[in-house]
């Protein structure tokens, strides 16, 4: 099955400073890289995603990189505002062909104001 | 889009019982999973809840500990049987909406299980 690893477990960043999480996966056949955001008792909400095909990925101030030769892939926060705070977590499809989902080990996201 | 409902949000058990979880997802979904998540970590995938037939369990995970059932495309429930304390998590009900592949996994509000 697959294996997530995801770093820093912490990150804290001033506002309008940018964040850089990154993830690396173990099944070369993966193709499908979310990322998740979980706000304080709340449930997990995608924020992006980006399939194999693709390098690279922008939506506002949030983009996502994919290098598949090396098994890794980063979220990328431009801009951060206090509402960026939460706990951030990637993922990868837990075998090939299946859509469920491993998770990487979460990255605490503090921006300070 | 899929807007899953989970149930009960919370609930605080005597060790020993069993608790049953509901999640009714408001449209049809293909594929439905259940995950745990202990305070202050990541999500685990307990398994996944196939309809109208025994769902598939991952490593750590049985079915006489956390039966599933799904009688039809879009309601599954959980049951977290003969609890002991370190039962308590957060059950997290999952579904993809139907319709073509890796596409994006909704998650219910999760069950806050608490067992004393």
């Amino acid at each position: 099955g697959e294996n997530v690893e995801q770093h820093p477990s912490t990150l804290s960043v001033q506002e309008g400073d940018s964040a850089v999480i990154k993830c690396t996966y173990s099944d070369s056949a993966s193709n499908y890289f979310p990322w998740y955001k979980q706000e304080l008792g709340k449930r997990p909400q995608l924020i992006i995603d980006i399939r194999s095909n693709v390098g690279e990925k922008k939506d506002q101030r949030i983009a996502v990189t994919l290098n598949k030769t090396a098994k890794h892939f980063s979220l990328h926060i431009t801009e951060t505002q206090p509402e960026d705070s939460a706990v951030y977590f990637c993922a990868a499809p837990s075998d090939t062909g299946r859509r469920a989902l491993t998770f990487g080990s979460g990255t605490r996201l503090q921006v300070q104001p | 889009s899929a807007v899953i409902s989970q149930k009960p949000s919370r609930d605080i058990c005597q060790r020993g019982t069993s608790l049953t979880i509901q999640c009714q997802v408001d449209s049809q979904v293909t594929m439905m999973f259940w995950y745990r998540q202990q305070p202050g970590q990541s999500l685990t995938l307990i398994a996944t809840a196939n309809q109208g037939s025994e769902a598939t369990y991952e490593s750590g995970f049985v079915i006489d500990k956390f039966p599933i059932s799904r009688p039809n495309l879009t309601f599954s429930t959980l049951t977290v049987s003969n609890m002991s304390p370190e039962d308590s998590s957060i059950y997290l009900c999952s579904a993809i909406p139907s319709g073509g592949l890796n596409t994006e996994a909704f998650f219910g509000q999760g069950t806050r299980l608490t067992v004393v």
